[in-house]
C-alpha cells in the first residue's frame, strides 16, 4: 500500500498563476516532508522541506503548507513560471530526515506560456 | 561545488549478464543512499550507508544485488546476474547526515534485453 500518495499525475496552469500540487500520506509516524523536482533525464532536485512542527514553509515562490490532522500537504508555487514545468515528487521520513524517505509517484507540472 | 556523480549514464546489457553502477557523492557527506525508480514511479530506497558501514539494506534484493562503500566516499552497485524486470532508474544520493536532505545524481538508466 502507498503510504505517500500523489493523487494528480498531472497538472496544467498559465504562466503567472499559482501552482498548487497535493500530496496525502497515511503513516502518522512521518514527521518531516520534503518536495523534490525532477526534469526528464536528470535526478531529482531538492526544492523545500518542512518539519511537522510547522504549518507552513516558504522559499521564495515556493510555500509548503502541512495539515497533520489530515494528513495532507501542498506545495504553491507563485507565480508559476515555465521553467517550473518538471515532475514534482513529494516524499516523507518518520525520523526527521532522509533517513527513510518514502516517495510518491509524482505529478508532472506544465506550465504554458 | 560537485553535485553527487554517476556513471554510466545509460547501460544496456543482456539478461543474466552482469553490471556495475558507480556514485561519486557530495564531499563531506557521510550517508550515501541507492535508489530505484521504475518508470511512471517514485525512487525506492535500496540501501542506505553511514560512512562505510551499511545500515539499512532491507530492501536489496540480496541474491542477485550487492553494493559497498569502501573508505566511505565512492559507492559501487552491482547485479548479477541481471533479470529484465531489473530495467529502471538507479539513482545514487548523499547527505551530510541521515537528519538532512539528500542531494541526488542524475542517475544510471538501465535497460536489460
Amino acid at each position: 500500500d502507498q503510504q505517500v500518495k500523489q493523487n494528480s499525475p498531472s497538472l496544467s496552469v498559465q504562466e503567472g498563476r499559482i501552482s498548487i500540487l497535493n500530496c496525502d500520506y497515511t503513516n502518522s509516524m512521518f514527521d518531516y516532508f520534503l518536495w523534490y523536482k525532477k526534469y526528464p533525464a536528470e535526478g531529482p532536485t531538492f526544492l523545500i522541506s518542512i518539519s511537522s512542527i510547522k504549518d507552513k514553509n516558504e522559499d521564495g515562490r515556493f510555500t509548503v503548507f502541512l495539515n497533520k490532522s489530515a494528513k495532507h500537504l501542498s506545495l504553491h508555487i507563485v507565480p508559476s513560471q515555465p521553467g517550473d514545468s518538471a515532475v514534482y515528487f513529494c516524499a516523507a521520513s518518520p525520523q526527521g530526515g532522509s533517513e527513510k524517505l518514502v516517495f510518491g509517484k509524482g505529478t508532472k507540472l506544465t506550465v504554458n506560456p | 561545488e560537485a553535485g553527487v556523480v554517476q556513471s554510466p549514464r545509460y547501460k544496456i546489457i543482456e539478461k543474466k549478464q552482469p553490471v556495475a553502477f558507480w556514485c561519486n557523492p557530495i564531499s563531506g557527506h557521510n550517508t550515501l543512499y541507492w535508489y530505484l525508480q521504475n518508470l511512471g514511479q517514485g525512487p525506492e530506497l535500496l540501501i542506505r550507508y553511514e560512512n562505510e558501514e551499511a545500515v539499512d539494506d532491507s530492501q536489496l534484493p540480496k541474491d542477485r544485488f550487492s553494493a559497498e562503500r569502501l573508505k566511505g566516499v565512492d559507492s559501487t552497485l552491482k547485479i548479477q546476474p541481471a533479470e529484465l524486470g531489473d530495467s529502471a532508474v538507479y539513482l545514487c544520493a548523499s547527505s551530510l547526515d541521515r537528519r538532512h536532505e539528500a542531494f541526488f545524481g542524475q542517475g544510471t538508466r538501465l535497460t536489460v534485453v
